[in-house]
């Protein structure tokens, strides 16, 4: 079954550590790439998206993240995390052969202060 | 603040009331979208309008029946709902017309509801 997954469920961080979050799925041809945030009590929000073009995308409040399309994947990443970028982070991704859209099942990123 | 603002942002409903969520924004998008978030699970697609027109119905029970009075707003009218039925309802608005990830979504705060 075609699917999105993030495989870290909840992740935990000191300030100042590096971020990376995975984000693998399993449909082929074209897709459009999102990574959303949910900060606490907030609204979700996009950090970024990947439509076409250079692979290396990057987002608000530093977040960048790389589209390898030989490996199906879309992960996040940020050099140096804050306590403020403690969240939940959701990828997703539009398979626009199956006009399909989904959201993978999350990260909670807990950063300690 | 979000663009997209949704009313109430809490309901309690029993299984027999007859009740509505309503969700708005000004910012000229011409999809809207109502998504169920259960806790700890990813949001679900349950209805998208484009131009004003019910194109996607991802199979979701009579009960839950949507409606797009104008561009700008969007309702959704509940009816004899089941307490499982009990979880966030989250509405977003995209500047392109078209099924999710089109366009980027705006999301609103969500309305969480709760069926006794």
């Amino acid at each position: 079954a075609q699917s999105v997954s993030q495989h870290n469920h909840h992740v935990i961080l000191s300030e100042a550590a590096s971020l990376e979050l995975g984000c693998n799925y399993s449909y082929g041809g074209t897709v459009n790439l999102f990574w959303y945030v949910q900060y606490p009590g907030q609204h979700l929000q996009l950090l970024l998206k990947y439509f076409s073009g250079d692979p290396l995308v990057k987002g608000i409040k530093g977040f960048e993240a790389e589209f390898i399309k030989s490996k199906f994947s879309f992960n996040l990443r940020k050099p140096s995390v804050q306590w403020s970028d403690t969240a939940e982070y959701f990828c997703a991704v539009n398979a626009l052969d199956f006009n399909k859209f989904y959201f993978g099942s999350g990260t909670k990123l807990n950063v300690k202060p | 603040d979000t663009e997209v603002t949704q009313t109430p942002k809490h309901l309690v409903m029993g299984m027999k009331n007859k009740k509505s969520l309503k969700c708005e924004q000004h910012m000229g998008h011409r999809a809207m979208y109502w998504y169920k978030q259960k806790a700890k699970k990813p949001p679900e697609l349950m209805f998208v309008y484009s131009y004003e027109k019910l194109s996607i119905n991802e199979s979701v029970p009579s009960r839950f029946s949507p409606e797009c009075p104008n561009s700008s707003l969007l309702n959704l009218h509940l009816h004899a709902l089941q307490p499982e039925d009990s979880a966030l309802y989250l509405c977003a608005s995209s500047p392109v017309a078209g099924p999710p990830g089109t366009g980027e979504l705006f999301f609103g705060e969500g309305s969480r509801l709760t069926v006794l």
